[in-house]
């Protein structure tokens, strides 16, 4: 089985606004990784976050990993239209040496 | 320009032929995935290899097989395609299994 699931499946926001979307996981991991994937696109890389770090920064984006509770939060502050995309997390290693991804949320961001 | 490449792009394909997806990458990494995409179950990766001349087993590997005879080539084989395996396939690369993967533009494969 899939080892992230993103939360909400589908969200829907004004230009300007925040996004938060949140992955959580089953097992150990070495790292998770949050990709963008534009309709008809292969998925781009946005960050990384180590196991051992608990809060990532990078332009608008901000990521937190809480591996107490095997989830990760990624917030996009004031949202633009062009960041309408689907967002994925992935995690890799622990015992589990592949990288694997969670179904993944549909962003909106109306302008 | 460094990067990964897939081909083709789209195909139909019948029921029962064979096909082989090709995948190259530029950039040295040792690391190298399928995956295959279909609505409303995300990505789930199909094999893997660390490295050249190893492949592990993914999520959805029946009707699949690869190989990898060297760091730069992935490909992956259906042998008797079924209308099941229609889905978006890509292919991802990256320095090792724990780093930032690098994603193809896919193959929107169509079985009939």
């Amino acid at each position: 089985s899939q080892q992230g699931e993103e939360d909400p499946q589908a969200l829907s926001i004004q230009e300007g606004e925040n996004a938060t979307m949140n992955c959580s996981y089953k097992t150990s991991i070495n790292n998770l990784q949050w990709y963008r994937q534009n309709s008809g696109r292969g998925l781009v890389h946005l960050i990384l976050i180590r196991s051992n770090e608990r809060e990532k920064h990078s332009g608008r984006l901000r990521v937190t990993l809480d591996t107490s509770k095997k989830s990760s939060s990624l917030l996009i502050t004031a949202s633009r239209a062009a960041d309408t995309a689907s967002y994925f997390c992935a995690t890799a290693g622990g015992s589990n040496y592949k990288l694997t991804f969670g179904k993944g949320t549909l962003l909106t961001v109306n302008p | 320009i460094a990067g990964i490449t897939q081909a083709p792009t789209s195909q139909i394909l019948a029921a029962g032929r064979r096909m082989t997806l090709r995948c190259t990458q530029d950039m040295r990494h040792n690391a190298m995935y399928w995956y295959r995409q279909d609505l409303g179950l995300g990505l789930r990766l199909i094999h893997y290899s660390n490295t050249a001349g190893t492949t592990g087993k993914g999520e959805v590997p029946d009707g699949y097989s690869v190989s990898r005879a060297n760091t730069d080539d992935f490909p992956l084989t259906l042998a008797s395609a079924v209308p099941s395996q229609t889905s978006v396939y890509f292919c991802a690369s990256s320095r090792e299994t724990n780093t930032e993967a690098f994603f193809g533009q896919g193959t929107r494969l169509t079985v009939v």
